[in-house]
């Protein structure tokens, strides 16, 4: 089981704003990281650190953190952004280990 | 702009090895600012990390996969590796191979960027 819990399913209507939510103990200590993934590709990074985004990745996504929660906002949602969207950080041991959420299906409407 | 390929046998029988190979270009694998990770998604589900090295060879492997995982480092080929044995059925996913950055200052950790993904099967 993750130790990086996610909801399963989120949906927005095109334009609007949505959060997706990570939650763990380890997210006290270590900033999440979040990827989307599409169908069939390799999953992408789109944010790291306090609320960092790759370049090429648009400034409509960002991301927040408070107490065991980690936050991927997407404000104003395309209809490009409708994808599989997982967390990641250390696990709550703070040892060289990683888990990822169990990831959250974005429905975009 | 760094790449990354996986590349191996796409299909490994019952408790054989599974062998991987990720061929990193356009920057070294030497650098002291990265690590290199397996990640790996069965069918239709969720992310899984599997491991990660360092270019001196230090390894950190998920404790759920740790008996049955090796993951190496070849400096002069610009390549790391996966092995895995013992498969069964549950181990069939697409394995993808990434750069970790870690900046301990921050706290903060990322994979990027990250191969293609190769499908590997384990069928008889």
């Amino acid at each position: 089981s993750s130790e990086l819990t996610q909801d399963p399913a989120v949906s927005v209507a095109l334009g609007q704003t949505v959060r997706i939510t990570c939650q763990g103990d380890s997210l006290r200590s270590y900033y999440a990281s979040w990827y989307q993934q599409k169908p069939g590709q390799a999953p992408v990074l789109v944010i790291y650190g306090k609320n960092n985004r790759p370049s090429g990745i648009p400034d409509r996504f960002s991301g927040s953190s408070s107490g065991n929660t980690a936050s991927l906002t997407i404000t104003g949602a395309q209809a490009e952004d409708e994808a599989d969207y997982y967390c990641n950080s250390r696990d709550s041991s703070g040892n060289h280990d990683w888990v990822f959420g169990g990831g959250t299906k974005l429905t975009v409407l | 702009q760094l790449q990354l390929q996986e590349s191996g046998p796409g299909l490994v029988k019952p408790s054989e090895t599974l062998s991987l190979t990720c061929t990193v270009s356009g920057g070294s694998i030497s650098s002291s600012s990265y690590y290199w990770g397996w990640i790996r998604q069965p069918p239709g589900k969720g992310l899984e990390w599997i491991g990660s090295i360092y270019y001196s060879g230090s390894t950190y492997y998920n404790p759920s996969l740790k008996s049955r995982v090796t993951i190496s480092v070849d400096t002069s080929k610009n390549q790391f590796s996966l092995k895995l044995s013992s498969v069964t059925a549950a181990d069939t996913a697409v394995y993808y191979c990434a750069r970790l950055m870690i900046v301990v200052v921050i706290g903060s950790e990322w994979f990027d960027p990250w191969g293609q993904g190769t499908l590997v099967t384990v069928s008889s």
